[in-house]
């Protein structure tokens, strides 16, 4: 079974500008969820995507959006990028029951020029 | 305080010897337990998922849960070189309705086994 799988693996971009990441969850599987990785904060809870509904969120700004479609395929967007931004971003997914663990991608290194 | 407490090490053992890797919780609604082993720029793997009190073994690793002191542990035994990595503790809350979930992480702890 192909696990998560998270394009691109690599990306730069400049502050101010925006960016879109992708992920495919196992198959089955219909809850993802994104985390940000830092030295720093280590991982932290962005949001978590269920039928194309954000069901829970964490506490970051407007800027960090997402959405899931009907495959249960998901991605992440960022708006107005600050260098702050530089991370780590994994997508987990999981199957919708009681607790199930998640599952990880190798995630997207973001860096923040 | 935070919500979940890991020493983040680092630390550093002999092949073969065992390791013992801990985290502290102050959330008594955490009720699922997981330890991921994440290779450097790799994403988190997971090791033992468990949701009680008590050892669960698999292989050369065993979680332990202590629910009433809120501690959770991983034990690796005859430790390799290959078992260099950052280990995360995480847990998991779920509201009533048992579908709200929210996944807490430790900071890692970094472990090296030396040759």
């Amino acid at each position: 079974k192909a696990g998560v799988t998270q394009t691109p693996r690599y990306l730069i971009k400049t502050r101010g500008q925006q960016v879109t990441l992708s992920c495919s969850p196992i198959s089955g599987h219909r809850s993802v969820s994104w985390y940000q990785q830092t030295p720093g904060q280590g991982l932290q809870f962005l949001f978590e995507y269920f039928s194309e509904t954000q069901r829970n969120k964490g506490n970051f700004p407007g800027r960090f959006s997402g959405r899931q479609f009907s495959n249960s395929r998901s991605e992440m967007n960022v708006s107005t990028l600050e260098l702050g931004d530089s991370a780590l971003y994994l997508c987990a997914s999981s199957q919708d029951r009681g607790g199930q663990p998640q599952h990880f991608g190798d995630g997207t290194r973001l860096s923040i020029l | 305080q935070k919500e979940v407490e890991q020493d983040p090490g680092p630390l550093s053992v002999p092949e073969g010897a065992i390791v013992s890797l801990n985290c502290t919780y102050s959330n008594s609604a955490f009720q699922y337990f997981m330890w991921y082993r994440q290779y450097s720029r790799k994403g988190p793997e997971l090791l033992m998922y468990t949701y009680s009190s008590g050892n669960k073994e698999d292989g050369r690793f065993t979680a332990q849960v202590d629910k009433s002191s809120k501690y959770i542990s991983l034990f690796i035994r005859d430790s390799q070189p290959s078992d260099s990595a950052t280990y995360l503790c995480a847990m998991y809350q779920t509201n009533s309705g048992g579908s709200n979930y929210k996944l807490t992480f430790g900071k890692g702890t970094l472990l090296t086994v030396n040759p």
